[in-house]
């Protein structure tokens, strides 16, 4: 079956920079038409779509955060690295990592998430 | 992009039924037949609920249907349940990116 889980460090310092990895199963980005997203949500907010890597290495981000992030994956370890710069409180939230298709375009699974607090 | 627009609130008792509405633009909803929705109950992970507008994931009670008008979709519940009390978000497909609604919370009275 399809599994994602997400890893990385609880608490972050403002300015510092993020880095998460989204690590899953049962599937293959190497396979056509598979893709990986991220997807945020601030404590009590709603959810907010932050990037998307494809299985031809093809890479989407939120238009108001681009400039901050990197999406990347290793394909052989079955895992998807996102890299936030520059973080502040408002980035505190739950981190989720989703899988979805370019065919269907919606998210079928989901990690549990983690929560990064950035605070000094 | 901006958010998608959804009420902040919605409630029925248990049996009736209700509706969610999620308003867009014509860069999103109105473009794309490719509108989904998640359920979130407290504390887990979002589980989608609808997917190209109007279609159910396998497993996903038959209660829940979506449809979409102009730059506007919307799922209805019904025969609401106690079990349906969560907060429930859409999302568009709105080119190379997504937009999520801001969120209702469903509530069971």
């Amino acid at each position: 079956q399809v599994t994602l889980r997400e890893s990385g460090p609880a608490l972050v310092k403002p300015t510092q920079t993020l880095t998460l990895t989204c690590t899953f199963s049962g599937f293959s980005l190497s396979t056509s038409g598979m893709c990986v997203s991220w997807i945020r949500q601030p404590p009590g907010k709603a959810l907010e779509w932050l990037a998307l890597i494809d299985w031809d290495d093809d890479k989407y981000y939120s238009t108001s955060l681009k400039t901050r992030l990197t999406i990347s994956k290793d394909t052989s370890k079955n895992q998807v690295v996102l890299t936030m710069t520059n973080m502040d409180p408002v980035d505190t939230a739950t981190y989720y990592c989703a899988r979805t298709t370019d065919y269907s375009e919606n998210f079928d699974y989901w990690g549990q998430g983690t929560l990064v607090t950035v605070s000094s | 992009q901006s958010a998608l627009t959804q009420p902040a609130s919605v409630s029925g008792s248990p049996g009736q039924s209700i509706t969610i509405s999620c308003t867009g633009t014509s860069s999103d909803v109105g473009s794309y037949n490719l509108v989904s929705w998640y359920q979130q109950h407290p504390g887990k992970a979002p589980k989608l609920m609808i997917y190209e507008g109007s279609k159910r994931p396998s497993g996903v009670s038959n209660r829940f249907s979506g449809s979409k008008s102009g730059n506007t979709a919307s799922l209805t519940i019904s025969g609401l349940q106690a079990e349906d009390e969560a907060d429930y978000y859409c999302c568009s497909y709105a080119g190379s990116a997504y937009v999520f609604g801001t969120g209702t919370k469903v509530t069971v009275l």
